[in-house]
């Protein structure tokens, strides 16, 4: 485990329902992030939290809704998904201010298939 | 706006050989650049972070460069095996804590 924790690992969801990832991170960072991979494609940024503020929506359709409640966690509520949002959705931490030359963490990703 | 290449798309070498991977960035105004490796299915791992006031960095047989007037950072693997078969990702980050641009990825195949 690299310190930022998925859960699930693996999802399969009809179009009409309305689940949610999760992201835990314990190595004090204080922003998060969710990143989307489809196959054959660089790594896309969804969403940028920074002291738990929202600070970049990167043209993400309304159907992906993030929450990030505390520093430590990160959420991404799903609903009405279509079959083109099935991909590796992982999240990232980082130290957003202060000291040192933290670099990024990802998660092991959930994959999500919908159907 | 940044954009991050990575060449070659895909490299096949027998192991014990060393390499190179290639990865370049069109805006120089970057605070860092990350080295990742990414197995099929799974999440990033990160290997090297370079800052941007930093010229290379080491880590085992792993060493990467970064030349930000030429916007290129390269990614060198020596006495490659076979368990270094994967995907190997760059991205340039232009603040702290702002956002990553990846490249498409060099995926690496080391051959026994």
């Amino acid at each position: 485990e690299t310190g930022v924790t998925q859960t699930p690992r693996h999802l399969v969801m009809g179009m009409t329902n309305k689940k949610s990832l999760k992201c835990e991170q314990h190595l004090g960072h204080n922003a998060m992030y969710w990143y989307k991979q489809s196959a054959k494609k660089p790594l896309e940024l969804m969403f940028v939290y920074s002291l738990e503020e929202r600070v970049e929506n990167n043209s993400v359709p309304s159907r992906f809704s993030p929450e990030c409640p505390n520093s430590s966690h990160l959420f991404l509520h799903l609903h009405t998904l279509q079959p083109e949002d099935s991909a590796l959705y992982l999240c990232a931490s980082s130290q957003a201010m202060g000291a040192g030359a933290y670099g990024y963490t990802f998660g092991s990703g959930t994959r999500l298939t919908v159907v | 706006k940044q954009e991050v290449t990575q060449i070659p798309a895909a490299l096949s070498v027998p192991e014990g050989e060393n390499l190179v991977l290639n990865c370049s960035f069109t805006d120089s105004a970057i605070y860092n650049l990350q080295w990742f490796r990414q197995d099929p299915g799974k999440g990033l791992t990160s290997l090297l972070l370079i800052q941007s006031s930093q010229r290379e960095q080491t880590s085992g047989r792993l060493n990467a460069s970064l030349d930000k007037s030429s916007g290129r950072s390269t990614l060198y693997i020596a006495a490659s095996q076979p368990g270094d078969s994967a995907t190997y990702l760059c991205a340039a980050s232009r603040n702290q804590g702002g956002k990553l641009i990846f490249g498409q990825g060099t995926e690496l195949s080391v051959k026994p």
